[in-house]
């Protein structure tokens, strides 16, 4: 069973360019969450996508926009990359659980994006 | 004041050592507490949930104050293996995001 899983691993990017990312959620997950982990901070809440809608939103610009796709896998995009993007962009996949009634999140590997 | 607060570390014990991690929340409200550890340019994982009467996994153990919001884990006989940066870790009231501190991290040595 594969986990979550990210594309690229790594990427380098001008100011200014935009980027994809792409998120393959856990198999049976349905909820996918992106979040921006800058060096020596921990990671912060962009957006969450659930049935091909953003349910919440964090505090970033809009920028920072997505999409989610019928099989639930999902995409993040940055418009108009800034230095301060520089960061490792986290996936994490989840859905109800039956047993519990909650939600447990994991975490794809990330993509470390680095804007020059 | 920031959401999660945690020990600014970094920690360095020796093996065998006891160590212990608090955290303080700043909304009285959150409902759901965590424990994720992150290895060096790895991703987070879940190490344990947290809950109101305290939870035991092995050497680990995670308790809630939720009259002080503070949260704490302690881990015994620490080994090389547990290394590693920690992370507090509260789903916000909406039950979507998790709000994570900045992490302590833990070197143990032998």
């Amino acid at each position: 069973d594969a986990g979550v899983t990210q594309s690229p691993t790594h990427l380098i990017k001008t100011r200014g360019q935009q980027v994809t990312l792409r998120c393959s959620p856990k198999s049976g997950h349905d909820t996918v969450s992106w979040y921006q982990q800058a060096l020596g901070q921990g990671p912060q809440f962009i957006f969450q996508y659930y049935e091909e809608e953003e349910r919440q939103r964090g505090n970033f610009p809009d920028r920072f926009s997505g999409h989610q796709y019928p099989n639930y896998s999902s995409e993040l995009n940055v418009n108009a990359l800034l230095l301060g993007d520089s960061a490792l962009y986290l996936c994490a996949s989840s859905t109800v659980s039956d047993d519990w009634g909650g939600e447990t999140q994991y975490f794809g590997p990330g993509t470390r994006l680095l804007v020059l | 004041r920031k959401e999660v607060e945690q020990d600014p570390g970094p920690f360095n014990v020796p093996e065998g050592a006891t160590v212990a991690f608090n955290c303080t929340y700043s909304n009285s409200a959150s409902q759901s507490f965590f424990w994720y550890r992150q290895d060096c340019r790895k991703e987070p994982k879940l190490l344990m949930s947290v809950y109101s009467s305290g939870n035991e996994d092995g050497r680990f153990t995670a308790q809630l104050n939720r009259a002080s919001q503070y949260i704490s884990l302690l881990i015994r006989d620490s080994k090389l293996s547990d290394s590693a940066t920690y992370l507090c870790v509260v789903r916000n009231q909406a039950g979507t995001a998790l709000i994570f501190g900045k992490g302590t991290t833990l070197s143990v040595s032998s």
